[in-house]
Formats: C-alpha cells, sequence, structure tokens
C-alpha cells in the first residue's frame, strides 16, 4: 500500500538556521505530494504541493521538490522564525490533487525554533 | 479561497453520552468529506469517507456503529461518536473536497475529552 515516511522529531533549531524535514513515499502511480502545517491546538493548512515529478512546491519561504527519482519531497526552508514551530505532515494523494482520492499522512516532525 | 467550519472546537463528555460534531463547508459545495482521527504525537488517522448523499465508507478497524457519519447535504457533514469512553478522547479533524479539483480543505479540528 501507499506509505509516507518523515524523520522523526522534534527538530529544534535557533533563529534564522536552515530547515530540512525528511519525507519519502511509496506510492503506485503518480502521486500528487503534500506539506501540511498544524500549528498548537489548530488543523491543517495546506503549506505547499506538487502534483508531478520534478514539480517545486513553494510557500511562505518553505520549498519542496519532487523527486521521482528518490522517491522523496524534503521540506526545506532557509531561514526559520520562532513562528515557524509547529507540526509538519508529509503527505500524498494518488489521483492527483482532485480531491477525491484519500491522503496517506506521514507521522509528522515537530519543529521548535528558538529566539 | 475554501473554508470548511468545524464545531465544536473543543468538547468534555461524560462516559456513555453521544457526542456530535459538525463540518460545514463555506463557500462552496463539499461532494466528499473526509474524517480523521489524531492520537496524541501522532498523525492522521483515516476514518471514513462519505459522499453527499451516501453512506460513508469506513476504514478496517473503524466501528461503523459507534462513529456515525452523515451527509446529508453538499455542504454539511457530521460525525456522531456514540456512548463515548475514555478511550474515544481525541482530535477528530474533517476534511472536504468539492468539484473541479479544489483539493482538500481541512476543518480547525475538534478535541473531544471523555470523562
Amino acid at each position: 500500500g501507499n506509505s509516507v515516511t518523515q524523520m522523526e522529531g522534534p527538530v529544534t533549531l535557533s533563529e534564522e538556521a536552515f530547515l530540512t524535514i525528511n519525507c519519502t513515499y511509496t506510492a503506485t502511480g503518480y502521486p500528487s505530494l503534500f506539506w501540511y502545517v498544524q500549528y498548537p491546538g489548530e488543523g491543517l493548512q495546506l503549506l505547499l504541493k506538487a502534483t508531478k515529478a520534478d514539480d517545486k512546491g513553494s510557500n511562505k519561504g518553505f520549498e519542496a521538490t519532487y523527486r521521482k527519482e528518490t522517491t522523496s519531497f524534503h521540506l526545506e526552508k532557509g531561514s526559520v522564525q520562532v513562528s515557524d514551530s509547529a507540526v509538519y505532515f508529509c503527505a500524498l494523494s494518488e489521483g492527483g490533487n482532485t480531491g477525491f482520492q484519500k491522503l496517506v499522512f506521514g507521522t509528522g516532525t515537530r519543529l521548535l525554533v528558538s529566539p | 479561497g475554501a473554508v470548511v467550519s468545524q464545531h465544536p472546537s473543543r468538547v468534555i463528555c461524560k462516559s456513555g453520552t453521544s457526542v456530535k460534531i459538525e463540518c460545514r463547508s463555506l463557500d462552496f459545495q463539499a461532494t466528499t468529506m473526509f474524517w480523521y482521527r489524531q492520537f496524541p504525537k501522532q498523525s492522521l488517522m483515516l476514518m471514513a469517507t462519505s459522499n453527499e448523499g451516501s453512506k460513508a465508507t469506513y476504514e478496517q478497524g473503524v466501528e461503523k456503529d459507534k462513529f456515525l457519519i452523515n451527509h446529508a447535504s453538499l455542504t454539511l457533514s457530521t460525525l456522531t461518536v456514540t456512548s463515548a469512553h475514555p478511550e474515544d478522547s481525541s482530535f477528530y479533524i474533517c476534511s472536504a473536497s468539492g468539484l473541479r479539483g479544489y483539493g482538500y480543505t481541512f476543518g480547525s479540528g475538534t478535541r473531544l475529552t471523555v470523562v
């Protein structure tokens, strides 16, 4: 079956440090890939997405590139802020981004950024 | 953008009672609704998928008689936890999708505590 594997957290960084959160996936077909962010006590918000190989999703300084050859979708940010502290989920969906297929989530990675 | 309103955000109930959680799509028609459950420090686990006007499809291991899902209209879906017990305490999140590639829009979640 489809699955998503994320690096375990928490990831602890100082403000302005470089961030990488690894995500690899196993899927049949051609999935769409997503990163969601969950702030404390809130639901999930879509951070970025990529729907085909070599696509780069970006938003709020975060980037991730869909790498089919390595089945990866690592999240990066050049300079994190305290406000980026949250839990980040990598997810995939088969059948594109139509919303008709269920999402498969990774276990989430907690990011803690200190001043 | 698409918005899903989920209520209540928090609820505490006594063991043996039932609790209803509502999700409303405010500015689009949600043809499909996904209900997830999230345990502390774990990922989201899909419980069931419902399409408007049809019976919900439950994931393996989810008791359909305990977690009643109703998706009677294109803007409202409800999850009722019947005869709740402390082990049902969790964070429940809905996700709605509509036509024409809206993708997935998440509600803000409901934290249920059964005492």
